[in-house]
């Protein structure tokens, strides 16, 4: 049974370029989680979604970011023109939905703003 | 307000010594208590959890914390740590209102054991 796989592991980009980072879940889990880690932060919530459907963003910037999760196929968290305060380690959850759930974490994918 | 406080960022611990590391949480509604831990490079793995019942939650590789309502406080703790427990430790909390529910991690807490 695969965990959580997000890829690629590392991203480079420029700033003005687009970042996008790929989330597949477990198996069964239909509900997809992104956070934020930053250099001596903790896990910043961004988003969670169901499939085709975003149950909650309040902690999405309000530019430049966007998060979906298909019917078919991975859930993607999309920055346009990145800057380099986007620099993290961007970490994707899932579950099978309930609060009481585990989320099962995958490695992460950091991102790297020259 | 910040819902998840980890009062130590950073402990130093000698193997085998007992740790506690530290875990206070801000709410009045349904709370359900997390902790984490990340090893170098890697995502997060769940240690133990409290969702109701005992407030002595037992969880993985000798952990345990006890949930205190009284205080809101969520500490995890290990009797005698391992060099292999060196990772951060992350306290969270998923709060369930009636909107919905609602994901707080605190800030973490660099465990290093020394040898």
């Amino acid at each position: 049974n695969a965990g959580v796989m997000q890829n690629p592991r590392h991203l480079v980009r420029r700033r003005g370029q687009e970042a996008r980072l790929r989330c597949s879940p477990m198996k069964g889990h239909s509900h997809v989680y992104w956070y934020r880690q930053l250099p001596e932060e903790g896990l910043k919530f961004m988003v969670y979604l169901q499939k085709e459907n975003i149950i909650d963003e309040s902690g999405m910037p309000k530019e430049r970011f966007s998060a979906e999760f298909p019917k078919e196929g991975p859930s993607i968290l999309r920055i346009q023109q990145v800057v380099r305060g986007d620099s993290a380690a961007y970490f994707c959850a899932s579950s099978p939905g309930l609060p009481t759930d585990t989320q099962y974490f995958g490695p992460g994918t950091r991102l790297t703003v020259l | 307000a910040q819902s998840v406080t980890q009062l130590d960022s950073q402990v130093p611990v000698f193997e085998e010594a007992p740790v506690e590391l530290r875990c206070n949480y801000s709410s009045s509604v349904s709370v359900y208590l997390f902790w984490y831990v990340q090893y170098p490079n890697q995502g997060l793995q769940l240690l133990l959890k409290y969702l109701s019942g005992s407030t002595l939650v037992k969880g993985i590789n000798g952990f345990e914390a006890e949930f205190n309502k009284s205080q809101t406080s969520f500490h995890l703790r290990k009797p005698s740590v391992h060099i292999s427990d060196t990772a951060e430790y992350f306290c969270a909390v998923t709060l369930s209102r009636g909107s919905g529910n609602q994901f707080y991690f605190g800030t973490g807490t660099s465990l290093t054991v020394i040898p």
